[in-house]
Formats: structure tokens, C-alpha cells, sequence
């Protein structure tokens, strides 16, 4: 719908298990995000990629890793998680020194 | 440091009736403004923003929103509500200058009853 497809779109997973949400755009655009929405808190920016090189990561804990292997793809890795990750998980692209972001539908996490 | 702030967690409003959800920024220089709206299980979807010239901008589903420099706010409007327009809405923020990524608020939810 937007150009951003997020999957999966639900995850169920344990404390150990080792699990990667994907997000893939389709609008050229050269920077990408990962937000995290906890319920009844403001969206977290977790990390931002530019020209696939990382350029923010804002304190976010290690069992949380990512990897954008070109412009048009991002991955989240995630192990060993903790049930306080439970969370939709958004990213978005948008064009550096553009304006708007788009954003995908969402991964809604949930750590068991 | 930029930051936004949505004083209402909840606006309610009748179907037919207009309405207002409010949204004050803090942010150095001249900003980008947008708001985005989130249906349930969705991820956000854009609906107008603020780049330069006329304070009054329209968007889309009859959304418009009026920047007030001097009162640093953007509030999202809409003359007449539909039950369909009930929803989360994000009002955000970037930085002209340099580089700078969206600072959203924390929300809020729009109801509005038939």
C-alpha cells in the first residue's frame, strides 16, 4: 500500500529463540528506520540507516541488532529478547534531505 | 533537541460535527510539520504536512492543519467528522537544517460516535 512491506506481520516467539523481521521499500528512497510502539508510549526511534551505513542508534539494548544490506532492504535480529519487547515494530524510508517518511504496516511482536 | 506535545489523549466528537486534535512543537529554527494517522494494527500512514508558505495546508480524507508560528503549534482540523476517522494520530517534527529524523508526539485517539 505504502511501498514498505513489512513480514512477518505477527511473531510469536520465546527468550531464546533467534528470530529477523524484514522490511523492504520500494519508493528509491536512501534512508530506513526501525521504530518500536509499546502501548501507551511515544514511538521509539531505534536505529536509522543512510546510504546503508548506520547513523543513529539510540541506546538500544544489544539483543537487538540490524543490518541494511542495500537501500532497499532492512533487517532487525533479534535473540534472547525479553517479554517487555513485546511491540509493533515499524519501519520507515524516506529520501535523505526529504521530508515525510512512509511508513510499513507493522511487525506486532510478542515475547513469551 | 526537538519535541512535540499532544496535550489530549482522547478527543471525542459526533459524526457531522468539526474537529480539532491539538499539537505543539519545540524545535530550533524553521520546522517541517506532519501529522500521520494509525488505524488499529496498521502502521502509520501520512496525511499533510507543513514544508513553506500558506499557514493553512489540506491533506488528505479532508484533513487540513494550520501552523502558528507565533503559538508554535500545528493542530489537525477537519469541518466535518466521520465515525471512519476515529483513529490514533501522530503529530511530528523534524529540523530544516542538517540532518535530523521525524520526533513524533505520543498521540491521540480521535472517537467519534455515529
Amino acid at each position: 500500500e505504502t511501498g514498505v512491506t513489512q513480514t512477518p506481520r505477527h511473531l510469536v516467539m520465546g527468550m531464546t529463540n533467534k528470530k529477523s523481521l524484514k522490511c523492504e521499500q520500494h519508493l528509491g528512497h536512501n534512508a530506513m528506520y526501525w521504530y518500536k510502539q509499546s502501548a501507551k508510549k511515544p514511538l521509539e526511534l531505534m536505529f536509522v540507516y543512510s546510504l546503508e551505513e548506520r547513523v543513529e542508534n539510540n541506546s538500544v539494548p544489544s539483543r537487538f541488532s540490524p543490518e541494511c544490506p542495500n537501500s532497499s532492504h532492512l533487517f532487525l535480529h533479534l535473540h534472547t529478547l525479553q517479554p517487555e519487547d513485546s511491540a509493533l515494530y515499524l519501519c520507515a524510508s524516506s529520501q535523505e534531505g526529504g521530508t515525510e517518511a512512509f511508513f510499513g504496516q507493522g511487525t506486532r511482536l510478542t515475547v513469551v | 533537541a526537538q519535541s512535540v506535545a499532544q496535550p489530549e489523549d482522547q478527543v471525542n466528537v459526533a459524526e457531522g460535527n468539526p474537529l480539532t486534535v491539538k499539537c505543539t512543537y519545540s524545535v530550533s529554527g524553521n520546522p517541517y510539520l506532519f501529522w500521520y494517522v494509525q488505524y488499529p494494527n496498521r502502521g502509520l500512514q501520512f496525511l499533510l504536512k507543513y514544508i513553506t508558505g500558506d499557514n493553512l495546508v489540506k491533506g488528505s480524507y479532508g484533513f487540513e492543519a494550520e501552523f502558528n508560528k507565533s503559538q508554535t503549534s500545528f493542530h489537525l482540523k477537519k469541518p466535518s467528522a466521520l465515525v471512519s476517522d476515529s483513529a490514533l494520530y501522530f503529530c511530528a517534527v523534524r529540523e530544516r537544517s542538517g540532518y535530523s529524523t521525524l520526533t513524533f508526539g505520543k498521540g491521540t485517539m480521535l472517537l467519534v460516535s455515529p
